[in-house]
Protein backbone atom coordinates (compact mmCIF):
# COMPACT_ATOMS: atom_id res chain seq x y z
CA UNK A 1 0.00 0.00 0.00
CA UNK A 2 1.46 3.40 -1.03
CA UNK A 3 2.04 5.93 1.82
CA UNK A 4 1.46 9.65 2.05
CA UNK A 5 3.40 11.23 -0.93
CA UNK A 6 3.93 15.02 -1.33
CA UNK A 7 4.85 16.60 -4.36
CA UNK A 8 7.42 18.44 -5.25
CA UNK A 9 10.26 17.21 -2.55
CA UNK A 10 11.66 20.52 -3.37
CA UNK A 11 11.19 24.19 -4.01
CA UNK A 12 12.96 27.19 -4.68
CA UNK A 13 11.11 30.58 -4.96
CA UNK A 14 11.41 34.46 -5.13
CA UNK A 15 9.70 36.56 -3.16
CA UNK A 16 6.51 37.41 -4.39
CA UNK A 17 6.19 34.39 -6.40
CA UNK A 18 3.10 31.79 -6.44
CA UNK A 19 3.51 28.30 -5.33
CA UNK A 20 1.45 25.20 -4.84
CA UNK A 21 2.05 22.19 -3.37
CA UNK A 22 0.52 19.16 -3.40
CA UNK A 23 -0.55 16.05 -1.18
CA UNK A 24 -1.47 12.72 -2.12
CA UNK A 25 -3.05 10.67 1.44
CA UNK A 26 -3.25 7.45 1.76
CA UNK A 27 -5.97 5.67 -0.05
CA UNK A 28 -9.57 5.98 1.65
CA UNK A 29 -8.23 8.02 4.46
CA UNK A 30 -10.82 10.50 5.18
CA UNK A 31 -8.77 13.22 7.51
CA UNK A 32 -5.42 14.68 5.97
CA UNK A 33 -3.25 17.32 7.78
CA UNK A 34 -1.02 20.09 6.84
CA UNK A 35 1.98 20.73 9.26
CA UNK A 36 5.03 23.33 9.03
CA UNK A 37 8.10 23.83 10.15
CA UNK A 38 10.31 26.35 10.26
CA UNK A 39 13.91 26.07 10.61
CA UNK A 40 14.68 25.51 14.64
CA UNK A 41 11.64 25.68 15.43
CA UNK A 42 8.84 23.33 16.27
CA UNK A 43 6.53 21.31 14.00
CA UNK A 44 3.20 23.90 13.54
CA UNK A 45 0.01 22.45 12.79
CA UNK A 46 -1.90 23.96 9.87
CA UNK A 47 -4.95 22.72 9.61
CA UNK A 48 -7.28 19.63 9.11
CA UNK A 49 -9.73 18.29 6.43
CA UNK A 50 -12.39 15.58 6.72
CA UNK A 51 -12.63 14.22 3.21
CA UNK A 52 -13.66 17.50 1.34
CA UNK A 53 -14.77 20.15 4.27
CA UNK A 54 -12.04 21.78 6.01
CA UNK A 55 -12.74 21.21 10.27
CA UNK A 56 -10.17 23.39 11.24
CA UNK A 57 -8.04 25.71 9.73
CA UNK A 58 -6.83 27.53 13.44
CA UNK A 59 -3.41 27.09 12.35
CA UNK A 60 -3.06 28.69 8.54
CA UNK A 61 -0.62 31.90 9.22
CA UNK A 62 -2.71 34.39 6.89
CA UNK A 63 -4.80 34.70 3.99
CA UNK A 64 -1.71 34.18 1.64
CA UNK A 65 -2.49 30.32 2.33
CA UNK A 66 -5.17 28.49 0.55
CA UNK A 67 -5.60 24.85 1.15
CA UNK A 68 -7.82 23.19 -0.96
CA UNK A 69 -8.95 19.06 -1.00
CA UNK A 70 -11.43 19.07 -4.32
CA UNK A 71 -13.56 16.13 -4.31
CA UNK A 72 -11.91 14.66 -1.09
CA UNK A 73 -8.94 13.03 -2.35
CA UNK A 74 -5.51 15.14 -3.09
CA UNK A 75 -5.02 18.24 -1.49
CA UNK A 76 -2.93 21.23 -2.35
CA UNK A 77 -2.14 23.88 -0.72
CA UNK A 78 -1.22 27.84 -2.29
CA UNK A 79 0.93 30.01 -1.08
CA UNK A 80 0.33 33.34 -2.67
CA UNK A 81 2.32 36.11 -2.77
CA UNK A 82 5.39 33.80 -0.84
CA UNK A 83 7.45 35.60 1.62
CA UNK A 84 10.86 34.60 3.14
CA UNK A 85 9.71 34.10 6.48
CA UNK A 86 7.18 31.11 4.74
CA UNK A 87 10.34 29.21 4.25
CA UNK A 88 10.34 25.56 6.52
CA UNK A 89 9.47 22.15 5.64
CA UNK A 90 5.76 21.35 4.64
CA UNK A 91 4.29 18.01 6.15
CA UNK A 92 0.67 16.65 5.15
CA UNK A 93 -0.56 13.29 7.27
CA UNK A 94 -3.75 11.57 7.15
CA UNK A 95 -5.45 9.24 9.08
CA UNK A 96 -8.62 6.94 8.64
CA UNK A 97 -11.64 7.55 10.14
CA UNK A 98 -12.79 9.70 13.79
CA UNK A 99 -12.64 9.39 17.91
CA UNK A 100 -10.10 9.38 19.83
CA UNK A 101 -7.29 8.54 18.69
CA UNK A 102 -6.69 7.78 14.49
CA UNK A 103 -2.71 7.28 14.04
CA UNK A 104 -1.35 10.11 11.55
CA UNK A 105 0.43 8.70 9.00
CA UNK A 106 3.08 11.57 7.31
CA UNK A 107 4.47 12.38 4.13
CA UNK A 108 8.17 12.81 3.49
CA UNK A 109 7.79 16.74 3.24
CA UNK A 110 8.35 19.44 0.61
CA UNK A 111 11.11 21.74 1.49
CA UNK A 112 9.71 25.35 0.55
CA UNK A 113 13.05 28.12 0.28
CA UNK A 114 11.77 31.34 -0.16
CA UNK A 115 14.85 34.00 -1.55
CA UNK B 1 -3.34 24.91 25.63
CA UNK B 2 -0.82 22.11 25.08
CA UNK B 3 2.80 22.19 25.07
CA UNK B 4 5.56 20.26 24.24
CA UNK B 5 9.23 20.41 25.41
CA UNK B 6 12.69 19.25 24.57
CA UNK B 7 15.29 20.42 26.07
CA UNK B 8 18.18 18.80 24.34
CA UNK B 9 18.16 20.16 20.37
CA UNK B 10 21.50 17.67 19.83
CA UNK B 11 22.10 14.68 21.83
CA UNK B 12 25.47 13.13 20.68
CA UNK B 13 26.28 9.45 22.15
CA UNK B 14 28.73 6.43 21.16
CA UNK B 15 27.71 3.49 19.44
CA UNK B 16 26.02 0.63 21.78
CA UNK B 17 25.91 3.08 24.78
CA UNK B 18 22.21 3.52 25.84
CA UNK B 19 20.57 6.79 25.50
CA UNK B 20 17.58 9.03 26.95
CA UNK B 21 15.71 11.58 25.19
CA UNK B 22 13.82 14.11 27.21
CA UNK B 23 10.08 15.27 26.76
CA UNK B 24 7.72 17.15 29.22
CA UNK B 25 4.55 18.35 28.17
CA UNK B 26 1.86 20.50 29.54
CA UNK B 27 -2.17 19.74 29.04
CA UNK B 28 -5.54 21.20 30.52
CA UNK B 29 -6.63 17.55 29.94
CA UNK B 30 -5.67 14.26 29.32
CA UNK B 31 -2.89 13.60 27.23
CA UNK B 32 -1.91 10.78 24.53
CA UNK B 33 1.34 11.13 23.68
CA UNK B 34 3.82 10.03 20.97
CA UNK B 35 7.70 10.11 19.63
CA UNK B 36 8.04 10.41 16.17
CA UNK B 37 11.54 9.69 14.25
CA UNK B 38 12.76 11.15 11.24
CA UNK B 39 15.52 9.32 9.39
CA UNK B 40 16.84 11.65 6.57
CA UNK B 41 15.08 12.37 3.72
CA UNK B 42 12.04 10.77 4.94
CA UNK B 43 8.75 11.02 6.35
CA UNK B 44 7.95 11.21 10.30
CA UNK B 45 7.51 7.59 11.30
CA UNK B 46 5.48 6.92 14.87
CA UNK B 47 8.36 5.15 16.86
CA UNK B 48 5.47 4.53 20.09
CA UNK B 49 2.51 6.17 21.94
CA UNK B 50 0.78 6.07 25.10
CA UNK B 51 -2.72 6.05 25.16
CA UNK B 52 -3.65 4.60 28.32
CA UNK B 53 -3.06 1.50 31.05
CA UNK B 54 0.59 0.45 31.33
CA UNK B 55 2.94 3.90 31.64
CA UNK B 56 5.76 1.93 30.18
CA UNK B 57 5.67 1.19 26.64
CA UNK B 58 7.71 -0.51 23.92
CA UNK B 59 8.12 0.63 20.31
CA UNK B 60 9.93 -0.25 17.72
CA UNK B 61 13.57 -0.61 16.77
CA UNK B 62 14.28 -1.17 20.89
CA UNK B 63 13.07 2.38 21.77
CA UNK B 64 10.74 2.17 25.04
CA UNK B 65 9.54 5.52 26.83
CA UNK B 66 8.11 5.94 30.54
CA UNK B 67 4.94 8.50 30.92
CA UNK B 68 5.16 10.16 34.50
CA UNK B 69 2.01 11.87 35.09
CA UNK B 70 3.51 13.89 38.13
CA UNK B 71 6.55 14.78 36.45
CA UNK B 72 4.35 15.55 33.32
CA UNK B 73 7.22 13.58 31.06
CA UNK B 74 7.34 11.19 28.71
CA UNK B 75 11.14 10.44 28.10
CA UNK B 76 12.39 8.44 25.09
CA UNK B 77 15.56 5.53 25.76
CA UNK B 78 17.32 2.90 24.41
CA UNK B 79 19.63 0.69 26.16
CA UNK B 80 22.07 0.26 23.52
CA UNK B 81 21.71 2.24 20.38
CA UNK B 82 23.26 1.74 16.74
CA UNK B 83 24.47 4.03 13.95
CA UNK B 84 21.35 3.79 12.23
CA UNK B 85 19.48 5.44 14.97
CA UNK B 86 20.61 8.44 13.92
CA UNK B 87 17.94 10.44 13.15
CA UNK B 88 15.67 13.45 14.60
CA UNK B 89 13.31 12.42 16.93
CA UNK B 90 9.87 14.54 18.26
CA UNK B 91 8.22 14.34 21.29
CA UNK B 92 4.00 14.92 20.53
CA UNK B 93 0.55 15.36 22.15
CA UNK B 94 -2.76 15.06 20.66
CA UNK B 95 -5.58 17.09 20.83
CA UNK B 96 -9.00 16.08 19.91
CA UNK B 97 -10.82 18.37 17.09
CA UNK B 98 -14.35 19.22 17.22
CA UNK B 99 -14.51 17.60 13.98
CA UNK B 100 -12.94 14.33 14.45
CA UNK B 101 -9.19 13.77 13.51
CA UNK B 102 -7.10 14.74 15.84
CA UNK B 103 -4.24 17.81 16.24
CA UNK B 104 -0.47 16.74 17.15
CA UNK B 105 1.33 19.50 19.12
CA UNK B 106 4.96 18.82 18.66
CA UNK B 107 8.33 19.78 20.20
CA UNK B 108 11.36 21.00 18.91
CA UNK B 109 12.80 17.69 18.26
CA UNK B 110 15.93 16.23 19.21
CA UNK B 111 18.12 15.49 16.81
CA UNK B 112 20.34 12.18 17.85
CA UNK B 113 23.88 11.38 16.31
CA UNK B 114 25.34 7.97 17.05
CA UNK B 115 29.42 7.76 16.41
CA UNK B 116 31.50 5.13 16.39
Amino acid sequence: EAGVTQFPSHSVIEKGQTVTLRCDPISGHDNLYWYRRVMGKEIKFLLHFVKESKQDESGMPNNRFLAERTGGTYSTLKVQPAELEDSGVYFCASSQGTGKYNEQFFGPGTRLTVL
Amino acid sequence: AQSVTQLDSQVPVFEEAPVELRCNYSSSVSVYLFWYVQYPNQGLQLLLKYLSGSTLVKGINGFEAEFNKSQTSFHLRKPSVHISDTAEYFCAVNLILTGGGNKLTFGTGTQLKVEL
